[in-house]
Order: C-alpha cells, then sequence, then structure tokens
C-alpha cells in the first residue's frame, strides 16, 4: 500500500510481558517518528530516526522503551517488562525528510492488564 | 507535557452549522498544522499555515494564526455529520525534531 502500517493493530499484554510494535513507512521516506498518544490526549513524540540513525530518544519515557530501525525502511518499537501505564496507542509516522509533512500510520494500541 | 492546549474539549453541533476550536501554544513555532483523527484511526493531515501567514483556506476549512498571541483557530463551515472526530494542532519549531500536539477538540456533528 502507499501508506504508513502498523501492526499489530492490537495487542495486549500482561504486565512484564516484552512487547514489539512494527511500523513500515511509506517507501522512501527518510524520517520517522514514533509518538504515544494516551486515551483522550494528543500524541506524545517518543523518538525520530534519520534512516537507520536515531537522532533524537528524548522522549521515551525510561529505558524499558527502545526503538530500531536497522536497514533505514521498517522500525520496531519494543517495551520491556510493561507496566499499566505504557497502555496507549502507539503512532508511527514518516516524511520525505521534514518534520512537519508527516504520514500517520493508524496506530497500534496497546492494553497492558 | 505537550506544546499547546485546544479548547473546547468538546464541541456538539448540528449539521450545517459551522463549528471553531482554538489552539493555544507556548514556544515560537516555524509552521501549525491541523490534523483529524478518526475514532480508531490515525491521524489525518488537514492544513499548514507558516508562521509568517495569517490564514489560510482549504475547502471548508479556513485557518488563522496570530503569532503575537501564540494561538490559531480552525473554523469548518457547513458542517457535515462526516466531520465528526477529534481534531488536533501541531506545531514544530527550529532545532526540534518532532511535532508538538495539542490537547485535541472532540467535534460531534448531529445529523
Amino acid at each position: 500500500g502507499a501508506g504508513v502500517s502498523q501492526s499489530p493493530r492490537y495487542k495486549v499484554a500482561k504486565r512484564g510481558q516484552d512487547v514489539a510494535l512494527r511500523c513500515d513507512p511509506i517507501s522512501g521516506h527518510v524520517s520517522l517518528f514514533w509518538y504515544q498518544q494516551a486515551l483522550g490526549q494528543g500524541p506524545e513524540f517518543l523518538t525520530y530516526f534519520q534512516n537507520e540513525a536515531q537522532l533524537d530518544k528524548s522522549g521515551l519515557p525510561s529505558d524499558r522503551f527502545f526503538a530500531e530501525r536497522p536497514e533505514g525502511s521498517v522500525s520496531t518499537l519494543k517495551i520491556q517488562r510493561t507496566q499499566q501505564e505504557d497502555s496507549a496507542v502507539y503512532l508511527c509516522a514518516s516524511s520525505v525528510i521534514t518534520v512537519y509533512e508527516q504520514y500517520f500510520g493508524p496506530g497500534t494500541r496497546l492494553t497492558v492488564t | 507535557s505537550q506544546q499547546g492546549e485546544e479548547d473546547p474539549q468538546a464541541l456538539s453541533i448540528q449539521e450545517g452549522e459551522n463549528a471553531t476550536m482554538n489552539c493555544s501554544y507556548k514556544t515560537s513555532i516555524n509552521n501549525l498544522q491541523w490534523y483529524r483523527q478518526n475514532s480508531g484511526r490515525g491521524l489525518v493531515h488537514l492544513i499548514l499555515i507558516r508562521s509568517n501567514e495569517r490564514e489560510k483556506h482549504s475547502g471548508r476549512l479556513r485557518v488563522t494564526l496570530d503569532t503575537s498571541k501564540k494561538s490559531s483557530s480552525l473554523l469548518i463551515t457547513a458542517s457535515r455529520a462526516a466531520d465528526t472526530a477529534s481534531y488536533f494542532c501541531a506545531t514544530d519549531s527550529t532545532g526540534a525534531n518532532n511535532l508538538f500536539f495539542g490537547t485535541g477538540t472532540r467535534l460531534t456533528v448531529i445529523p
């Protein structure tokens, strides 16, 4: 498809489990962003890649959160030892290069029980 | 914490009426954008206004920007039931690698 895709769309994890969320950006897009959106709130920045380089991870809430984009295309956001406060929608976005022209995927809704 | 705040938090109007929502932000910006998010879906870009612009139109959308007040408004004219969604403003600034989103306005258009 032409848009950003994310999988899975829904994930239920027991507290303490590790999860991996996948993002397939638009082909050729250099920049990739991850955001966390809590219920009823706007998205909040987690991390940013330019090609395979993670240039900004200032928004990651703890060292349990880890993101990678090893070949400069697909990205994975991993959350270790999930906690209830990690429950949110995780959005991925990509852009050709700029910050402001971001195309968003449908998100992965994570529920930690 | 998020960059901006929007008001109202929720807005309910009849089909055909106009809907106005406002966004305030905290720091100097390069651009301000508005996004729409339908329930359970990702964000869809609606319109971008640059910091040196004061007003912009796109179809039934009109956006204004007042950088002296650090605020923007989005007007949707002749609303339709399909406009029911949450609307977010987002800003970008020099030196920042991401968009900063507001808290959103939940719009309900009653048929």
